[in-house]
């Protein structure tokens, strides 16, 4: 079945930009949509945005204007930039296969990757 | 603040049925399926129910969920502590060019 595995910078400087990738295995990316989530410690799920292999993308109102998400069909992987970072984006950082439209669900989930803004 | 409202906590003693609610709006559980995760701690969240009241091969049917206008439950009878997690409850909102919003996550005691 399909697995998903997060890469990326465990710590990043404020004012910099956050950089991660998810690798699918399993599968394949193509004709799905893919959504980054995120988690500060202690508290609930933040969904930051989804991409569909088309490269059409939805973001959270919220973090539109600092995000932007790519995908590469030929790596089996997509990719999440955040930009301007603060210690407030410090965060477990969660990709998951998103099964689209208004209607679907995330299943299943990366094992997520702690991400810490400090200089 | 999330725009989903779920209670903090809830609890109950082993074989009890214990319910955790999730309020929205018009534009995401008024129009939209919920769905329900449970995140055991240290772990990734996984998916509970799906559209409203299915569960994914593997889940027990003990979970159940519903939805009736802009408000969503999760029911779990038959409590046992390895229910003991937190459950977040999710809907597609479909105000500006739609995003998925989240409730506030329920952490369930077994006492």
């Amino acid at each position: 079945q399909v697995q998903l595995q997060e890469s990326g910078p465990g710590l990043v400087k404020p004012s910099e930009t956050l950089s991660l990738t998810c690798t699918v295995s399993g599968g394949s990316i193509s004709s799905y949509y893919w959504s980054w989530i995120r988690q500060p410690a202690g508290k609930g799920l933040e969904w930051i945005g989804r991409i569909y292999t088309s490269g059409s993308t939805n973001y959270n109102p919220s973090l539109k204007s600092r995000v932007t998400m790519s995908v590469d069909t030929s790596k089996n992987q997509f990719s999440l930039k955040l930009s301007s970072v603060t210690a407030a984006d410090t965060a477990v950082y969660y990709c998951s296969l998103d099964s689209g439209g208004n209607g679907g669900w995330f299943d299943p989930w990366g094992q997520g990757t702690l991400v810490t803004v400090s200089s | 603040q999330s725009v989903l409202t779920q209670p903090p906590s809830a609890s109950g003693t082993p074989g009890q049925r214990v319910t955790i609610s999730c309020s929205g709006s018009s534009s995401n559980i008024g129009s939209n399926t919920v769905n329900w995760y449970q995140q055991l701690p240290g772990t990734a969240p996984k998916l509970l129910i799906y559209s409203n009241n299915q569960r994914p091969s593997g889940v027990p049917d003990r979970f159940s969920g519903s939805k009736s206008g802009t408000s969503a439950s999760l029911a779990i009878s038959g409590l046992q502590s390895e229910d003991e997690a937190d459950y977040y409850c999710a809907a597609w909102d479909d105000s500006l060019n739609g995003f998925w919003v989240f409730g506030g996550g329920t952490k369930l005691t077994v006492l």
